[in-house]
């Protein structure tokens, strides 16, 4: 049973720069979640996919984009990089049973630098 | 917006001590879950709580959740070194239908074992 996975596992960017990340689901997981994880800090949730649409979205600019693919693979996308987007981003999954109750498995991570 | 916070940052404790961190959310929650990052690794799921002033186990593990479901707590029993990590709380707010609430995580307690 594959877990979820992610790639690229570092990144280099500059500054205003784009970047694209990607994240595949747990098996029988539907929806996607990411999160940017700044040194020292907890993870910060940037957007939710489920069915291919953006169900809930944090305090990130319009520069965070996201999508999800019939196979609820999803990508998220950061155009003009700031040298504060350097963070671990993490995707996490889960299965949509319900509306409340549903535990997040989160993948190994990917580490973006922005210099 | 909803906040949530959690102490202490940092615990320092002798293998064999107890270790104990307190999360509380600035409005009330429909559930909360707990979560544990080894160093260099990504968090994983210890537990959800959803019922006010529920009390769940997990070995040396406990796991509360406040009465008016805005605040809960971790207690290991005989830390090992096993127990070394961060433990974030992760809040969900109560929502409306056709939504998921969005999981707003604690900025976490740094757990250090000494052998």
């Amino acid at each position: 049973d594959a877990g979820v996975t992610q790639s690229p596992t570092h990144l280099i960017k500059t500054r205003g720069q784009q970047v694209t990340l990607r994240c595949s689901p747990k098996s029988g997981h539907d929806t996607v979640s990411w999160y940017q994880q700044a040194l020292g800090q907890g993870p910060q949730f940037i957007f939710q996919y489920y069915e291919e649409e953006e169900r809930q979205r944090g305090n990130f600019p319009d520069r965070f984009s996201g999508h999800q693919f019939p196979n609820y693979s999803s990508e998220l996308n950061v155009n003009a990089l700031w040298l504060g987007d350097s963070a671990l981003y993490l995707c996490a999954s889960s299965l949509r049973r319900d509306l409340i109750s549903y535990e997040q498995y989160f993948g190994p991570g990917t580490r973006l630098t922005v210099t | 917006g909803q906040q949530v916070m959690q102490i202490p940052q940092y615990q320092h404790v002798q293998e064999g001590e107890d270790f104990t961190t307190y999360c509380n959310s600035s409005t009330t929650l429909s559930n909360i879950q707990w979560y544990k990052q080894r160093p260099g690794g990504h968090p994983v799921f210890l537990i959800q709580l959803v019922k006010s002033g529920e009390v769940k186990k997990q070995k040396r593990l406990t796991f509360q959740f406040g009465e008016a479901k805005k605040n809960s707590s971790l207690h290991i029993t005989a830390t090992q070194t096993t127990d070394v990590g961060t433990y974030f709380c992760a809040g969900r707010n109560v929502f409306g239908s056709g939504n998921t609430g969005k999981l707003i995580f604690g900025q976490g307690t740094t757990l250090q074992v000494k052998p």
